[in-house]
């Protein structure tokens, strides 16, 4: 079946360190891949997505490319901030309004 | 309305009483999914709605659970007989038909004791 692995937390950075939080999936055919974002005491936001192979999604600053040859979609941004502190889940769906299937979620804290 | 609305926010019970969850989507959405959020882990599925139908009922956990939707409208979820086990975040997103990205709502914790 369809999952999603996502990297353990919790990650720990300093204001305007580089993240990196990995992302591998098994899925049949060709699914799209999202990241979501869970602020404290928020429901999930939709932080990008990418719909095929090689496609990159970005927003706020972060980025994360679809790589089909190695079932990857990590998340990176260059500079974190404080406000960047939350729970990211990496998802797939395998079909138009489908389910999705998502990671364990990573939780990002932010130091100053 | 302007998002996802669900409601309550929290609920306590007691073992063995019975809980009605709602979940008011985005109007004009037509697909609608519950997940459930247990603590330290990802989103379990539970259940899509399109329309009034439930193609895919397939994560609901036991015959405790059931869930029904009015129309393109309002969905609740229903739990009989709760257990400790079930106690979670349930979550409740919809979106349009053919359109990634599905908008969620704030959840209701539940907590059974």
């Amino acid at each position: 079946g369809d999952s999603v692995t996502q990297m353990e937390g919790p990650v720990t950075l300093s204001e305007e360190a580089f993240l990196t939080i990995n992302c591998t999936y098994t899925a049949t055919g060709y699914p799209s891949l999202f990241w979501y974002v869970q602020y404290p005491g928020e429901g999930l936001q939709l932080l990008l997505k990418a719909t095929k192979a090689d496609d990159k999604g970005s927003n706020k600053g972060f980025e994360a490319t679809y790589r089909k040859e190695t079932t990857s979609f990590h998340l990176e941004k260059g500079s974190v901030q404080v406000s960047d502190s939350a729970v990211y889940f990496c998802a797939l769906d395998t079909g138009t309004a489908s389910k999705l299937t998502f990671g364990t979620g990573t939780r990002l804290q932010v130091t100053l | 309305g302007a998002g996802v609305s669900q409601s309550p926010s929290n609920k306590v019970t007691e073992k063995g009483k019975d809980v009605e969850l709602r979940c008011d989507p985005i109007s004009g959405h037509t697909a609608l999914y519950w997940y459930r959020q247990r603590l330290g882990q990802g989103l379990e599925f539970l259940i899509y709605f399109q329309g009034n139908s439930a193609p895919d009922k397939s994560g609901l956990p036991s015959d405790r659970f059931s869930a029904e939707r009015t129309g393109e409208s309002v969905s609740t979820l229903t739990i009989q007989r709760t257990q400790q086990e079930d106690s979670a975040v349930y979550l409740c997103a919809s979106s349009q038909t053919g359109s990634y990205g599905y908008t969620f709502g704030s959840g209701t914790r539940l907590t059974v004791v």
